[in-house]
């Protein structure tokens, strides 16, 4: 079956310490994308990538960072900078106009 | 920046009813979709529907869509317990879909 896969499901991180998150696809889509979610709040976009070895900048960019070696994959790095990284990351995928593909999410939490 | 504004944030009805929600934008749309969201999982997309089309339906689902009003709505007839979740509009210009802040959605048997 075709879908996009998000790991981990619950990740903690110490105060200054960088995590990666995972997202992968196999739906052969161009564009994928990173969201935030806090709680009881919409959707905020931290990066964009239209194809491949290419990425732009979304409206919460800072402290975070992206690499789209591949298609399939799209990795999220939260950096030391990014000061209140506790939220729920959702990584999406699409394909020309239509709709997204939603990753089920990583649960991101400092301890 | 969110484009979308939803209306109402939170809605609590009876099974069977019929839910209506709202979707406000402010910039011109290449198409506007509707999103669900049950709790702590990804969305899931509900419904697409393009800037040259007034109305659509899936299912229990009827989208409408108002280009001079900048504004969509979303109507779930006979609701359902299962309905319970956040559906979130999302407006897509150029190159990505901006959404919006939800309506958390109750269905109370």
């Amino acid at each position: 079956d075709g879908g996009i896969t998000q790991s981990p499901k619950y990740l903690f991180r110490k105060e200054g310490q960088n995590v990666t998150l995972s997202c992968e696809q196999n739906l052969n889509h161009d564009a994928m994308y990173w969201y935030r979610q806090d709680p009881g709040q919409g959707l905020r976009l931290i990066y964009y990538s239209q194809i491949v070895n290419d990425f732009q900048k979304g409206d919460i960019a800072e402290g975070y960072s992206v690499s789209r070696e591949k298609k399939e994959s799209f990795p999220l790095t939260v950096t030391s900078a990014q000061k209140n990284p506790t939220a729920f990351y959702l990584c999406a995928s699409s394909s020309g106009t239509d709709g997204y593909t939603f990753g089920s999410g990583t649960r991101l939490t400092v301890v | 920046s969110q484009q979308g504004e939803e209306d109402p944030q939170a809605l609590s009805i009876q099974e069977g009813e019929n839910a209506t929600m709202n979707c406000s934008y402010k910039t011109s749309i290449n198409n506007l979709q509707w999103y669900r969201q049950n709790s702590g999982r990804g969305l899931v997309h509900l419904i697409l529907i393009r800037s040259n089309e007034r109305e659509k339906h899936s299912g229990r689902l009827r989208v409408t869509l108002d280009t001079s009003k900048k504004s969509s709505s979303l109507l779930i007839t006979a609701s359902r317990a299962a309905d319970t979740a956040s559906y979130f509009c999302a407006t897509r210009g150029a190159q990505k879909l901006v959404f919006g802040q939800g309506t958390r959605l109750t269905i109370n048997p």
